[in-house]
């Protein structure tokens, strides 16, 4: 597809457990990003990825969530020991980077919706 | 730091009817973009409308249109002629040039009525 893919959409997961979210971001795309969205509220960014750089950690709640980008392509986001208060959808979003240097427009996948029982 | 402000959290207005939803924003940056995007009930975010903060002209997309004005920090959404499908939750959001990060607003959810 042409779009950014997060699989899954849906997840249940028990308190306590490893949850892994994926996203394929659009192809060609160097910047990758993860977001949080709880109920009813804005978005909270969480991490950044861009090329072969360090990634942009400074928005990650806690050492129990952690992400990955696998040869500058598909992202994974894992949370360690969830617990109820991760519950929210996870979007991610990725965009191109301009010949000129600057960030691109983002363009979002449609979400994993994560419940911790 | 920068500051997305959207102070309207819930608006409804009538099919066919002009809506406007206020966004101001806090930023000591010159140069930035700042972008409308739209969350229908499927949760796909959609890039509605993007402006360039060294363009004075107003960016136009169809049916939406932003009044920008840059002195009083402000940049709101007008949806004309609304319809059924434009029911949605709306944010507004800012990015510095040259960074990494976006900053959304809280968002406002939008209810076109039949």
């Amino acid at each position: 597809g042409a779009g950014v893919s997060q699989s899954p959409s849906n997840k249940v997961t028990e308190k306590g457990k490893d949850v892994e979210l994926r996203c394929d971001p659009i192809s060609g795309h160097t910047a990758l990003y993860w977001y949080r969205q709880s109920l009813g509220q804005g978005l909270e960014f969480l991490i950044y990825f861009q090329g072969n750089s360090a990634p942009d950690k400074s928005g990650l709640p806690s050492d129990r969530f952690s992400a990955e980008r696998t040869g500058g392509s598909v992202s994974t986001l894992t949370i360690q020991r969830t617990q109820q208060e991760d519950s929210a959808v996870y979007l991610c979003a990725s965009s191109p980077w301009t010949a000129g240097g600057y960030q691109e427009t983002q363009y979002f996948g449609p979400g994993t919706r994560l419940l911790v029982l | 730091a920068q500051t997305v402000t959207q102070s309207q959290p819930e608006m409804s207005v009538q099919e066919a009817e002009t809506v406007t939803l206020s966004c101001t924003y806090d930023t000591s940056e010159n140069n930035y973009y700042l972008f409308w995007y739209k969350q229908p009930p499927s949760r796909q975010m959609i890039l509605v409308i993007r402006q360039e903060a060294y363009k004075q002209q107003n960016a136009t997309e169809n049916r939406f249109s932003v009044n920008f004005q840059k002195a009083a920090k402000s940049f709101s959404l007008k949806i004309s002629d609304s319809q059924l499908g434009d029911t949605a939750m709306y944010f507004c959001a800012f990015m510095k040039l040259q960074d990494d990060k976006i900053i959304f607003g809280k968002g406002t959810r939008l209810h076109i009525l039949p």
